[in-house]
């Protein structure tokens, strides 16, 4: 199972783009990327999921470079209700696959 | 689509007294549930896995004869405590996916433990 390591916690202002960086050095070739965001006393909430190279929908992007071994989370213009734990895992999309946290980011957003 | 509804989403016992919560995927068919349970400041810590129709796997530490995980159908998980005691109050979560889903994990919103 690949293990993760992020920031323990970041601080930005409202309007400016954070980026979450997640390394996972012993990725598989069958792992996918997938980032949740969890606020307080509420369950985990998928952001965005990839494999390689970039992925971006309504309300992040995630860079994955060649080699895998790290990913990055963009969050674009960043408001104060994104202050929030954002988790990275990683792992394949089989059956056996088992969702497992790491610490996470912490990110406050101040006015 | 892909709701998973959790209930109680909070709920308070006497120490002793034993606490049943439910996790239901409301629009899809899950046959793997998962429940975490997660402390203040903490990161969200796996339970058990369990799969429609058989007995649910735990992981190290995890009492089975306290925490009762059942699975009968594809669309119900639920898990008790029993005997609660004050060291059980924390935040309980399920998670639930699917071939269907392409393996995609949905979590319920939670359940707020307190054991008084």
């Amino acid at each position: 199972l690949a293990k993760t390591t992020q920031p323990i916690s970041m601080d930005s202002y409202e309007g400016q783009e954070v980026n979450i960086t997640c390394s996972h050095n012993n990725i598989a070739t069958n792992d996918y990327i997938t980032w949740y965001q969890q606020f307080p006393s509420q369950g985990p909430r998928f952001i965005i999921q990839g494999y390689k190279t970039k992925v971006t929908n309504e309300v992040a992007s995630l860079f994955i470079p060649a080699d895998r071994k790290s990913s990055t989370l963009s969050l674009p213009r960043v408001s104060l209700s994104d202050t929030a734990v954002y988790y990275c895992l990683v792992g394949d999309r089989g059956g056996s696959y088992i969702p497992t946290f790491g610490r996470g980011t912490s990110l406050i957003v101040h006015p | 689509g892909a709701v998973v509804s959790q209930h109680p989403s909070w709920v308070i016992c006497k120490s002793g007294t034993s606490v049943k919560i439910e996790c239901r995927s409301l629009d899809f068919q899950a046959t793997t549930m998962f429940w975490y349970r997660q402390f203040p400041k903490q990161s969200l810590m796996l339970m058990a896995t369990s799969n429609e129709g058989s007995k649910a796997t735990y992981e190290q530490g995890v009492e089975k004869d306290k925490f009762l995980i059942n699975h009968a159908s594809l669309t119900l998980s639920t898990l008790t405590v029993t005997s609660a005691h004050p060291e059980d109050s924390s935040f309980y979560i399920c998670s639930a996916t699917t071939p269907s889903l392409n393996y995609g994990y949905t979590f319920g919103s939670g359940t707020r433990l307190t054991v008084v």
